[in-house]
């Protein structure tokens, strides 16, 4: 299994650009998160999935959108991109079910920058 | 008030010592507790998970839950170079289960 895998690793945009954030996961998880993570800050938690057609906010939505069409793709799309969305990006999933333990499992982040 | 609090370091132990790391989180109902540690510029891994009051351990790695008191908190024994990382606590929120909430970080330096 690949696990989690994200694309692209490192993007620069400029001010006003849109651009997706990819991210697919090959373990059959039902759940499927998108965390920002600024210098010296823990993770900040902008989009989840709880399934297929399913999503919800997080505690920093503003600014970003995603949808959920297949259990194994979950991307993030930046509209108007701003200075403010620098930052590195992890995808995360986990399994749901009678026996969930809540353990997330991460990608290896997409680093942006924009100027 | 932030939910799940960590000392931002960074702690230095000599090399063969224990660390010490602690978590104090605001949310009662909290059930699930996780250990991540974050190599500089890599995503979090998840290194220890806890469920119920009391010690687990695993390897080197001993976690600690005490929900009387709010309070999480994990030991690395024989600590090496390579453990020099930055250790995230997580805790699920209560009435959400879908979501975790982390710390910011503790930075653990381990010196040869």
């Amino acid at each position: 299994n690949a696990g989690v895998t994200q694309t692209p690793k490192f993007r620069i945009l400029k001010i006003g650009q849109s651009m997706t954030l990819q991210c697919t996961q090959d373990m059959n998880h039902n759940y499927m998160y998108w965390y920002r993570q600024d210098p010296g800050m823990g993770l900040k938690l902008i989009y989840y999935s709880v399934g297929a057609g399913i999503t919800d906010k997080g505690e920093v939505p503003n600014g970003y959108n995603v949808s959920r069409s297949t259990t194994e793709d979950f991307p993030l799309r930046l509209e108007l991109a701003a200075p403010s969305q620098t930052s590195v990006y992890f995808c995360a999933s986990r399994t749901g079910g009678i026996d969930v333990t809540y353990e997330q499992y991460f990608g290896p982040g997409t680093r942006l920058t924009v100027t | 008030q932030k939910e799940v609090e960590q000392n931002s370091g960074p702690l230095s132990v000599p090399e063969g010592a224990i660390a010490s790391l602690n978590c104090t989180y605001s949310d009662r109902g909290s059930q699930s507790f996780f250990w991540y540690r974050q190599y500089s510029g890599k995503s979090p891994e998840l290194i220890m998970s806890i469920y119920s009051n009391g010690d687990k351990e695993d390897g080197r790695f001993t976690a600690q839950l005490n929900k009387a008191s709010q309070y999480v908190s994990l030991l690395i024994r024989d600590s090496q170079p390579s453990d020099s990382a930055t250790y995230l606590c997580a805790v699920t929120i209560s009435g959400g289960y879908q979501k975790v909430t982390f710390g910011t970080g503790t930075k653990l330096q381990v010196i040869p």
